[in-house]
């Protein structure tokens, strides 16, 4: 069974500028996270979707930062524009029902780095 | 609000026994998970509990006191291997926040031969 997939691994851009996230997570897997992991640091909820609906986008910084999952399988993470403190491991992760006790799958994270 | 504490680092010796502590606080606990990450690589599933008491798989048990908001991974036979973060995680199921979960900022083992 193929894993969550993130592309692309890794990213180098200059400040200001915009850059996206893809992933595709387990098939079947109807909750999909986002997450951002800085270094030394455990893994930062940024949004949640069930199917295609977002559920939890608290943490989301809705001012440059943006996400979509158009037809409740792959997904989108966009900042526009990027900022020095962006640089991070963004990683996606999908589970089986958000309520239930599905653990969460991790793909294996996309490093940004913004110079 | 949410704290989830654990050692920032530890060291062991291969073939012995290391047990690493997570104490939390939240107010709608629904489980908690342990995750192992290789630098480098993804969290990988290792444990979860939601009562209280010990789970145990192979190597790696995981306890639970939900009274007390404290938890325990424990290695034995360490493998070099195992040098790896370890990060405790506590999952929130209030409103629509249902199946977060809140990590700690991971605990780094070196194992050493």
């Amino acid at each position: 069974e193929a894993g969550v997939v993130q592309s692309p691994r890794y990213k180098i851009i200059e400040k200001k500028q915009p850059v996206a996230f893809w992933c595709n997570p387990i098939s079947g897997h109807n909750t999909l996270y986002w997450y951002l992991q800085n270094l030394g640091q455990g893994p930062e909820l940024l949004i949640r979707y069930e199917n295609e609906e977002a559920v939890d986008d608290s943490q989301l910084p809705k001012d440059r930062f943006s996400a979509e999952r158009l037809k409740g399988v792959d997904s989108t993470l966009k900042i526009q524009p990027a900022e020095l403190g962006d640089s991070a491991v963004y990683l996606c992760a999908s589970s089986f029902g958000g309520r239930s006790v599905g653990e969460q799958f991790f793909g294996p994270g996309t490093r940004l780095t913004v110079l | 609000g949410q704290n989830i504490d654990q050692p920032t680092e530890m060291t062991a010796t291969e073939g012995a026994i290391v047990q690493i502590n997570c104490t939390y606080q939240t107010s709608g606990f629904n489980g908690l998970f342990w995750y192992q990450q290789h630098a480098g690589e993804a969290p990988t599933f290792l444990s979860y509990n939601v009562l209280d008491g010990l789970e145990e798989k192979g190597r790696f048990s995981s306890f639970l006191s939900r009274s007390k908001g404290y938890s325990y991974l424990l290695l034995k036979e360490l493998q070099m291997k195992d040098s790896a973060s370890y990060l405790c995680a506590v999952r929130d199921h209030r409103g629509n926040q249902g199946g977060k979960l809140i990590f700690g900022q991971g605990t780094e083992l070196s194992v050493k031969p």
